[in-house]
């Protein structure tokens, strides 16, 4: 059964760092395209970044240069280091694997890690 | 502002159907793929590629696709559909994925 969970949200002040992690069974992250997608309150989804299987990356303009996407292929984990955190940058953050035989769509989601950044 | 426009709200008779809509350029080059989205829950996938449905989503969903435009359809709608959808395929350069703004529906 394939499973994704997210940890390591929490409260941080702004300017702070967090990182986020989200352990995959079922499947191999290294093989996969994987996402962070995140969710302000009360608002629609965004997608944050994306780890491609050959170990490319890819990010939305609002967190380039302050984010990195990355695996630990031993532990079937992906990570999201925060770095500058911001108050716009509070939301809900999901991991979702994209369908590797599909068109691209998020076909596993996690629960999700609240991330709020607030003083 | 989001590259994919959908509808904020959209009601429905309990039984009817009801289409929710998602506008963009990408949608002419890429598939648009649908999320349910209940309060305090993770989205799921509901419809993806021409119209395809993962297993265990109702065949009350169904996709569409015309020019720019990608189209939900829920025949029937029950009281269990009431949720926020949104849409998500590429952005206008194909470089990474996209999310329109999300409609909420209610059944009534």
């Amino acid at each position: 059964e394939v499973q994704l969970v997210e940890s390591g949200g929490g409260l941080i002040q702004p300017g702070g760092s967090l990182r986020l992690s989200c352990a995959a069974s079922g499947f191999n992250v290294s093989s996969n395209y994987m996402s962070w997608v995140r969710q302000a309150p009360g608002k629609g989804l965004e997608w944050v970044s994306v780890i491609y299987s050959g170990g490319s990356t890819n990010y939305a303009d609002s967190v380039k240069g302050r984010f990195t996407i990355s695996r630990d292929n031993s532990k079937n984990t992906l990570h999201l280091q925060m770095n500058s955190l911001r108050a716009e940058d509070t939301a809900v953050y999901y991991c979702a694997r994209e369908d590797p035989s599909g068109f691209g769509e998020f076909d596993y989601w996690g629960q999700g890690t609240l991330v709020t950044v607030s003083s | 502002s989001s590259e994919l426009t959908q509808d904020p709200a959209v009601s429905v008779a309990l039984g009817q159907t009801v289409r929710i809509t998602c506008q963009g350029d990408s949608l002419r080059s890429y598939y648009a793929s649908w999320y349910q989205q209940k309060p305090g829950q993770a989205p799921v996938l509901v419809i993806y590629g021409k119209n395809n449905r993962p297993s265990g989503i109702p065949d009350r969903f169904s996709g569409s696709s015309s020019g720019n435009t990608a189209s939900l359809t829920i025949t029937g709608a029950q009281a269990e559909d009431e949720a926020d959808y949104y849409c998500n395929s590429r952005d206008s350069s194909g470089n990474h994925p996209v999310f329109g703004g999300g409609t909420k529906l209610t059944v009534l």
